[in-house]
């Protein structure tokens, strides 16, 4: 069945990098992306990248597909207290808005 | 407005009592997303309404859910008869012609 994994927790010291890593099942999806829940906030998307692509660099973000083995990471560099945050991974489809399929988000500290 | 707004911010309710919680969309945006955020877990999506078309109530957990969108703008979810595994963050969304999904700040309901 469809299935989208994330490990839960991570914590990293600020100034190093910090690589977020995903694994899904469907392999017929569109989009991939990354969404930022902060404490007591909604969901914002960070970043997303098309399936055919391997690489996306959005300032200090940076997303890798590996699409053979299924895996999405978000990395970010120089990592600062204010990222900390819950990032969720999730698979899009296109032309079915309603199917993102989500993970369980995996919670980043950052630690001065 | 600017963005996504949900009321009730927080709501605490005896359990057998029904509430009302309300989404307002982005202006213009036709898709409209509610899912359910339960405590160290992902999203599970409920409903999703797309302009006139009928809702995708497929992931409604039981008939004590409903939704209803008026005019193709605000919604409100109700649960009737609420229980204490009712208790979560209750997250609304919209889209406009992409696929990117904005998200309100969240309802978070607690049932005693």
């Amino acid at each position: 069945g469809e299935d989208v994994e994330q490990s839960l927790f991570l914590s990293v010291r600020e100034g190093d990098s910090s690589v977020i890593n995903c694994t899904y099942t469907d392999s017929s999806s569109t989009y991939l992306y990354w969404y930022k829940q902060e404490p007591g906030a909604g969901l914002q998307l960070l970043t997303y990248i098309f399936s055919n692509m391997d690489m996306k660099q959005d300032q200090r973000l940076t997303v890798l597909l590996n699409k053979k083995d299924k895996h999405l990471s978000l990395r970010i560099a120089d990592t600062q207290t204010g990222d900390s945050a819950i990032y969720f991974c999730a698979e899009g489809f296109a032309g079915n808005n309603r199917k993102l399929i989500w993970g369980l988000g995996t919670s980043l500290a950052v630690n001065p | 407005g600017a963005g996504v707004s949900q009321s009730p911010s927080n709501k605490v309710t005896e359990k057998g009592k029904d509430v009302e919680l309300r989404c307002d969309p982005i202006s213009g945006h036709t898709a409209l997303y509610w899912y359910r955020q339960s405590l160290g877990q992902g999203l599970e999506f409920l409903i999703y309404f797309q302009g006139n078309s009928a809702p995708d109530k497929s992931g409604l957990p039981s008939d004590r859910f409903s939704a209803e969108r008026t005019g193709g703008s605000v919604s409100t979810l109700t649960i009737q008869r609420t229980q204490q595994e009712d208790s979560a963050v209750y997250l609304c969304a919209s889209a406009g012609g992409g696929d990117e999904q904005y998200f309100g700040p969240g309802t978070r309901l607690t049932v005693t």
